[in-house]
This record gives C-alpha cells, sequence and structure tokens, in this order.
C-alpha cells in the first residue's frame, strides 16, 4: 500500500519570505499523481498543485511549484512570496491510476503554515 | 465555477441514531468519494463509488456505513447507528481531472 509521509508537523514563514513544505512518499508504481491540498480553518480542501510522475517539469501554479524527485520519491511544495492568507494546513496526497474506478487520494498527516506578518 | 457541495454544515446527534450527509457533486463528474477526518488528524478514505455501485472501500467502512445516489445527483453516506467515535469531518468529493471537495459536514455525536 502506498504511504505518504510530511515530517513537518508545523512551519512559519514571515510574510513575503519562501517557505518549502516537505513530503516524500512510497510506491512501486511507475506512473502516478501527487497533489499538494491546502485546508484553511474553515477546513474546506482546496486543491493547490497537481504533478503527473511522468512529467519531469516541475508544476507551477502561480507563487506555488513543486519540486519533484521521482527516484528519491520526494515531493516538496514551494510557496513564494508568502501571504496572510496561505496560512492553514497543508496535505500532500497521491493517487495512482488503477483501472476499475478507484483511484483514491492517500494523505499525508499534513504540515500547519504560520505566516508572521 | 462548479462546485461540490454538501449539506448539512453542522450535524449533531446522539448516540445511535442514524444520520445521512448530503452531497451534490460536479454534475459531469463520474467518480464519487467519502473521506474522513478526526480533528487534529489526517484526512482518510472511506468509499469510491462508481457506475452506481462501490468500486472500493476503506476497513472504516463496515455494515453501519452505506452510500447511494438515489436520483442521480445527489450521493449520501449513511451512518446506521452512530458511535462517539464517528465524530469527524466528513468530505464528499468528485473526480474528473482531480478531485474536488466540498466543504464538509462537521459530525458531532453525543
Amino acid at each position: 500500500a502506498q504511504t505518504v509521509t510530511q515530517s513537518q508537523p508545523e512551519m512559519s514563514v514571515q510574510e513575503a519570505e519562501t517557505v518549502t513544505l516537505s513530503c516524500t512518499y512510497d510506491t512501486s508504481e511507475s506512473d502516478y499523481y501527487l497533489f499538494w491540498y491546502k485546508q484553511p480553518p474553515s477546513r474546506q480542501m482546496i486543491l493547490v498543485i497537481r504533478q503527473e510522475a511522468y512529467k519531469q517539469q516541475n508544476a507551477t501554479e502561480n507563487r506555488f511549484s513543486v519540486n519533484f524527485q521521482k527516484a528519491a520519491k520526494s515531493f516538496s511544495l514551494k510557496i513564494s512570496d508568502s501571504q496572510l492568507g496561505d496560512a492553514a494546513m497543508y496535505f500532500c496526497a497521491y493517487r495512482s491510476p488503477t483501472q476499475g474506478g478507484s483511484e483514491k487520494l492517500v494523505f499525508g498527516k499534513g504540515t500547519k503554515l504560520t505566516v508572521n506578518p | 465555477e462548479p462546485e461540490v457541495t454538501q449539506t448539512p454544515s453542522h450535524q449533531v446527534t446522539q448516540m445511535g441514531q442514524e444520520v445521512i450527509l448530503r452531497c451534490v457533486p460536479i454534475s459531469n463528474h463520474l467518480y464519487f468519494y467519502w473521506y474522513r477526518q478526526i480533528l487534529g488528524q489526517k484526512v482518510e478514505f472511506l468509499v469510491s463509488f462508481y457506475n452506481n455501485e462501490i468500486s472500493e472501500k476503506s476497513e472504516i467502512f463496515d455494515d453501519q456505513f452505506s452510500v447511494e445516489r438515489p436520483d442521480g445527483s445527489n450521493f449520501t453516506l449513511k451512518i446506521r447507528s452512530t458511535k462517539l467515535e464517528d465524530s469527524a469531518m466528513y468530505f464528499c468529493a468528485s473526480r474528473g481531472r482531480e478531485a474536488f471537495f466540498g466543504q464538509g459536514t462537521r459530525l458531532t455525536v453525543v
């Protein structure tokens, strides 16, 4: 079974600075998807960024980018120019493209990000 | 922008009572999910639903749980006889290219 590990329970960053959240995963599959979800205090799960394992290029969405290292099974999230609204729990998630209609997400335990003004 | 809608946002129920959590997925999505998050813990998969049947369920999803899509739009999770440990945030998700989550239902069992 796949597992996702987020080794940083909490991180903090100064407003306008850059922060990197770590994620590692364990899988024997070669094709899969990785995601970062943001959960603000409202507790809604919001998709931040997606990476397909077959793509070598790292995904980027505005101030959010990933460093995907397939051989190391590492998938970190970089937030540039941090804003107060970035404060949230961040969950790394794995999805395998299995046939048959499930393709559930497997989540890490999350990293709580605090942004200091 | 299409979104997944869950009702109610918060439900308080007595132990042993039945609860039904409701979800309206994004209309052109075909895959539907329920996840659970106990306060302070990670999000856990409960069940996936495709083509009007369960495609996968976790060990959490025992005989007390059931899902159905009664009218082709709503997607419901029923807990037959709630226990204190069922208190959690329950998220519905539907998937096209990516999974989109509803805002969650906070279930409190007293």
